[in-house]
């Protein structure tokens, strides 16, 4: 069974620091791609950052929201994945979620499967 | 970036009916095109991926269809479990961006 548990989050002030860790099970890490998602509160989804796998470089991909903010990156010999936020602002309250990667007929990666998310609050 | 549009953005329904939500993108995107399911208080659910292909476990009353621009996703029986809202995602290029949402409630 596919686990995605998610940890780090919490209250911080606006242009503070955090890093969540999302630890994973049941299948094997190393070969799948990992996004963050997040949701504002009573809002819809936002797509976060994805890091691809060994075989794509760990490569990354960002939305502009958090570009130049906020560092995907992942510890394949730990099964986890991360998410350093530098900078925050009040719009980035959210509940994030940690999401594993499945690939479709033509290799196009899509999310799969989610994890239960961790909130982040951003206020003074 | 990619727009995408769910209609409706809410609708009543009541178990047994046929429910269809509608997905349109801004943009080509082939079958690159995802559903998920969101209760509240709860994480999304992965229902479909590239338009009609089900996910692992999701239960055959989904269906998916569309390519291009259009896309739609079918409840054939509405349960009270398929009270939530669905969400449709591409997973064309970058970013991916997420339609609006649609929360389908009980009439």
């Amino acid at each position: 069974e596919v686990q995605l548990l998610e940890s780090g989050g919490g209250l911080v002030q606006p242009g503070g620091s955090l890093r969540l860790s999302c630890v994973a099970s049941g299948f094997t890490f190393s070969d799948h791609y990992m996004d963050w998602v997040r949701q504002a509160p009573g809002k819809g989804l936002e797509w976060v950052a994805r890091v691809r796998n060994k075989a794509r470089s760990f490569t990354t991909e960002y939305a502009a929201s958090v570009k130049g903010r906020f560092t995907i990156s992942r510890d394949d010999s730990k099964n986890s994945l991360y998410l350093q936020m530098n900078t925050l602002k009040t719009e980035d309250t959210a509940v994030y979620y940690c999401a594993r990667g499945g690939s479709d007929s033509s290799h196009y990666h899509y999310v799969a499967y989610w994890g239960q998310g961790t909130l982040v609050t951003v206020s003074s | 970036d990619i727009q995408m549009t769910q209609s409706p953005s809410s609708l009543s329904a009541s178990v047994g009916d046929r429910v269809t939500i509608t997905c349109r993108a801004s943009q080509d995107i082939g079958y690159h095109l995802a559903w998920f399911q969101q209760k509240p208080g709860k994480a999304p659910k992965s229902l479909i991926y590239a338009a009609s292909s089900l996910q692992s476990g999701v239960p055959s009353k989904f269906s998916g269809s569309g390519s291009g621009t259009d896309f739609t996703l079918t409840i054939s029986s509405l349960q009270p479990e398929d009270f939530a809202t669905y969400y449709c995602q591409h997973y064309n290029t970058y970013p991916l961006t997420f339609g609006g949402g649609t929360k389908v409630d009980i009439k």
